[in-house]
């Protein structure tokens, strides 16, 4: 099991591009999530995914966009990137509903700098 | 929506010394209480959780932590640290029915030889 994978691990961008972030799991679980770390503020949710086809907007969405076509992928697109956005950015995964005790699984974190 | 306070942002701690991390939810409603540890340039890892049951629940790594209801606590504890520990620990929330997590501002342990 390689668990959770993002890719790419550093990531520098201009104001005005876009990119996608990649998230991967290999053990079949249904919730995936994403969180941005910023310095001292904790981990924020941007989007989280109940299974394939259906995602939800957490506390900080905008700026962002999600899809979720396979169990397996979870990928996060930055459109027209700001300063704003430079973060960590972690991907997780839990089987059910972290309410039922379930733990959340992360993966390694992408450091993105918009400059 | 849920909250979780975790009031000191840095704790050095020499080597071999106790430690408590100190962490206070918001919540009137069953909530189940995580502590997740972060190694540099890792992402993060659980190191307990409380569920149901004992109020006292314990790590492989010789942490505890101690659900308090009625001072909506949940605080970590190791009576000895090792260099090893040294680490960001974060502290989480969710409640029944909850699809995500809450996390505390983390508090990041220094273990000083």
């Amino acid at each position: 099991n390689a668990g959770v994978t993002q890719t790419p691990k550093f990531r520098i961008l201009k104001i005005g591009q876009s990119m996608t972030l990649q998230c991967a799991q290999d053990m079949n679980h249904n919730y995936m999530y994403w969180y941005r770390q910023d310095p001292g503020m904790g981990l924020k949710l941007i989007y989280y995914s109940v299974g394939a086809g259906i995602t939800d907007k957490g506390e900080v969405p905008n700026g962002y966009n999600v899809s979720r076509s396979t169990t397996e992928d979870f990928p996060l697109r930055l459109e027209l990137a700001a300063p704003s956005q430079t973060s960590v950015y972690f991907c997780a995964s839990t089987i059910n509903r972290v309410s039922a005790g379930d733990t959340q699984y992360f993966g390694p974190g992408t450091r993105l700098t918009v400059l | 929506a849920q909250s979780v306070t975790q009031l000191d942002s840095q704790v050095p701690v020499f080597e071999e010394a106790p430690v408590e991390l100190r962490c206070n939810y918001s919540s009137s409603v069953s909530v189940y209480l995580f502590w997740y540890v972060q190694y540099p340039n890792q992402g993060l890892q659980l190191l307990l959780k409380y569920l149901s049951g004992s109020t006292l629940v314990e790590s492989i790594n010789g942490f505890e932590a101690e659900f308090n209801k009625s001072q909506t606590s949940f605080h970590l504890r190791k009576p000895s640290v090792h260099i090893s520990d040294t680490a960001e620990y974060f502290c989480a929330v969710t409640e029944t029915g909850a699809n995500n997590l809450f996390f505390g501002t983390g508090t990041r342990l220094t273990v000083i030889p």
